[in-house]
């Protein structure tokens, strides 16, 4: 139950297109779904997180769509650009005193042709 | 303001030594976690602390790995004896807090490589 479903693997799209990204889980004590890029050799860095009590939140070509009665949420990157090239994972988090606990995907890599 | 800071980077040890690894959080986070991230996989949480407390350790090989926080602030994540399926990435993270403090930052991580 503490799952977190992440797909596709691996991605590849052409430059300008849109990247999606679709994770699921089963938990519905989680409470915070942020995503994470990860380029080589570096470690995960937030890109844009959302709470189950909104549908949608866009910062700049990053949206996150959430649809809490399926239990799913995605990433959507518009405009895809090469340098948008890593690997992305979705996580979530329990609520309660997990300080913070998070379940990470399986993670994506995403390659953007130019 | 500095990022989380690991080291070593890089590591290669052979099978049934031991080896350890250091992190420096964000000056003043008081959660610190450890993930062991498996090639192709995603970040697989070992341990985390609360200042120097251990809040969740339930994932953590505790007959080869222990881990320790002094004096709340920075942290060591020892493996002893290592195994072949100890490769993989040591990252630490770290969060100031709750709520809008919710992010966690990640060192660069350890590759450790056992043979």
């Amino acid at each position: 139950q503490q799952q977190v479903k992440q797909s596709p693997q691996s991605l590849i799209v052409q430059k300008g297109g849109i990247s999606i990204i679709n994770c699921a889980y089963e938990n519905t004590a989680f409470d915070y779904f942020p995503w994470y890029q990860q380029f080589p050799g570096k470690g995960p860095a937030l890109l844009i997180a959302i709470r189950p009590d909104v549908s949608e939140k866009k910062e700049g070509r990053f949206t996150i769509s959430f649809n809490k009665s399926a239990k799913q949420f995605s990433l959507h990157i518009m405009d895809s650009q090469p340098g948008d090239s890593a690997t992305y994972f979705c996580a979530a988090r329990a609520g309660g005193t997990s300080y913070g606990k998070l379940t990470f995907g399986q993670g994506t890599i995403l390659t953007v042709h130019p | 303001e500095a990022g989380v800071a690991q080291s070593p980077r890089y590591k290669i040890i052979e099978k049934r030594q031991s080896v350890a690894f250091w992190c420096n959080p964000i000056s003043g986070h008081a959660t610190l976690y450890w993930y062991q991230q498996i090639l192709g996989q995603g970040p697989k949480l070992l341990i985390q602390f609360q200042n120097n407390g251990v809040v969740d350790d339930s994932q953590l090989p505790k007959d080869r790995f222990s881990a320790e926080r002094l004096k709340g602030v920075d942290s060591t994540l020892k493996i002893q004896p290592a195994k072949l399926e100890d490769s993989a990435v040591y990252l630490c993270a770290s969060r100031a807090g709750g709520g809008a403090r919710d992010t966690q930052y990640f060192g660069p991580g350890t590759r450790l490589t056992v043979l």
